[in-house]
């Protein structure tokens, strides 16, 4: 696989469930990011790591727990979500010093 | 603080035709600019990138931007439009300042180009 590639690409969860997005990034990066797209709303940076360190958290909700155990995977847990929680969720990866982002194909979740 | 705006939510122009879409920021110092574009149910793709040196940036299929420091502009252009180009295109700025190495980009709120034929 090449690239940065996101499982499961869709996911119907209730609001009870726990669940986890998967990201990996097969192009020897060392920052990792999540982002949630929602429909009319500008992108919005969740969590970033920079030498798998969390180095930016931007007010997410706790029920979101961001999870990078090597430079390569990163991880979104999710847990008692609500449905205004359904969104595009996108993860990047980048070289800290280059900065432009290269991202995966996302995951639609819906929250029921 | 860092900003990006794209004024126009939506670009319409014929097939053929030069399109311009349009991209102005504001950072403390020196910026770093990209492009990026999103298809439908798909992730963002790096369409280009400024950093220094000549104003007018070549990226992937055909697009080019022109840095404009005096009115600290950024605009996507292309000579001529195919239908292909329908898509979401943003703009992102990134701040030169951060610690451990990271540097913050900030996203524009995107404007949907769309093609007619």
């Amino acid at each position: 696989e090449t690239g940065v590639t996101q499982t499961p690409r869709h996911l119907v969860m209730g609001m009870t469930n726990k669940k986890s997005l998967k990201c990996e990034q097969h192009l020897g990066h060392n920052a990792m990011y999540w982002y949630k797209q929602s429909a009319k709303k500008p992108l919005e940076l969740m969590f970033v790591y920079s030498l798998e360190e969390r180095v930016e958290n931007n007010s997410v909700p706790s029920r979101f727990s961001p999870e990078c155990p090597n430079s390569s995977h990163l991880f979104l847990h999710l847990h008692t979500l609500q449905p205004e929680d359904s969104a595009l969720y996108l993860c990047a990866s980048s070289q800290v010093t280059s900065g432009e982002q290269y991202f995966g194909p996302g995951t639609r979740l819906t929250v029921t | 603080a860092q900003s990006v705006a794209q004024p126009e939510d939506q670009v319409n122009v014929a097939e053929g035709n030069p399109l311009t879409v349009k991209c102005t920021y504001s950072v403390s110092g020196n910026p770093y600019l990209f492009w990026y574009v999103q298809y439908p149910n798909r992730g963002l793709q790096f369409l280009l990138k400024y950093i220094t040196g000549d104003n007018l940036v070549k990226g992937s299929y055909g697009f080019e931007a022109e840095f404009n420091k005096s009115q600290t502009s950024f605009h996507l252009k292309k000579p001529s439009a195919l239908v292909s180009d329908s898509a979401l295109y943003f703009c992102a700025v990134r701040d030169p300042g951060g610690s451990g190495g990271y540097q913050k980009v900030t996203f524009g709120t995107g404007t949907k180009l769309q093609v007619i034929p």
